[in-house]
């Protein structure tokens, strides 16, 4: 089955920084890739999401790039402020299949102003 | 969009009890319901897959006589913890593929305590 990877488990900036999140999955045939935001306690939250048909997508401050020969893909965000402080997850899933989204162990993000 | 309504948000059972937590898909049929399970401060590990109307496929580990889930209609999946004990103290919560949005819509999540 699918296996999701994600680097780095903390990731501390300062505020204006760039931070950059990456993951790696196995299953070639997965073309889903989600990104999500979640609060304690709280249901994850779509930031943004890539097809495997793409290879970056963009939304304001936030990119998504999908590397589909190396079978990984990364979350970028500009500009970074204290609200972009969460925990955030990647994940995979062969979509067409009806197959379940397996997530990557999360990251930690905390923005210092 | 799509979604998915989760009840009971929190709960709180007395050891050896079994609880029942619902998932609705409010307006679209979910044929298919995935069960997670979240530990603090962990990611969401997937539990089981239901389907309309045939048994669920659970995943390596996870005990399908504790954990009991019955998806009998094109709206309602239910994730039952039998014999619940403080391990199974967690954060459950329940996923549906959106086929308007060809994604997934999740539901609100439920906390388990087991005392």
């Amino acid at each position: 089955g699918e296996n999701v990877e994600q680097h780095p488990s903390t990731l501390s900036v300062q505020e204006g920084d760039s931070a950059v999140i990456k993951c790696t999955y196995s299953d070639s045939a997965s073309n889903y890739f989600p990104w999500y935001k979640q609060e304690l306690g709280k249901r994850p939250q779509l930031i943004i999401d890539i097809r495997s048909n793409v290879g970056e997508k963009k939304d304001q401050r936030i990119a998504v790039t999908l590397n589909k020969t190396a079978k990984h893909f990364s979350l970028h965000i500009t500009e970074t402020q204290p609200e972009d402080s969460a925990v955030y997850f990647c994940a995979a899933s062969y979509r067409q299949a009806g197959t379940a989204l397996i997530f990557g162990k999360g990251t930690t993000l905390s923005v210092s102003s | 969009g799509a979604v998915v309504s989760q009840h009971p948000s929190w709960v709180i059972c007395k050891s050896g009890t079994s609880v029942k937590i619902e998932c609705r898909s409010l307006d679209f049929q979910a044929t298919t319901m995935f069960w997670y399970r979240q530990f603090p401060k962990q990611s969401l590990m997937l539990m089981a897959t239901s389907n309309e109307g045939s048994k669920a496929t659970y995943e390596q580990g996870v005990e399908k006589d504790k954990f009991l889930i019955n998806h009998a209609s094109l709206t309602l999946s239910t994730l039952t913890v039998t014999s619940a004990h403080p391990e199974d103290s967690s954060f459950y919560i329940c996923s549906a593929a959106d086929r308007t949005s060809d994604g997934y819509t999740f539901g609100s999540g439920t906390r388990l305590t087991v005392v």
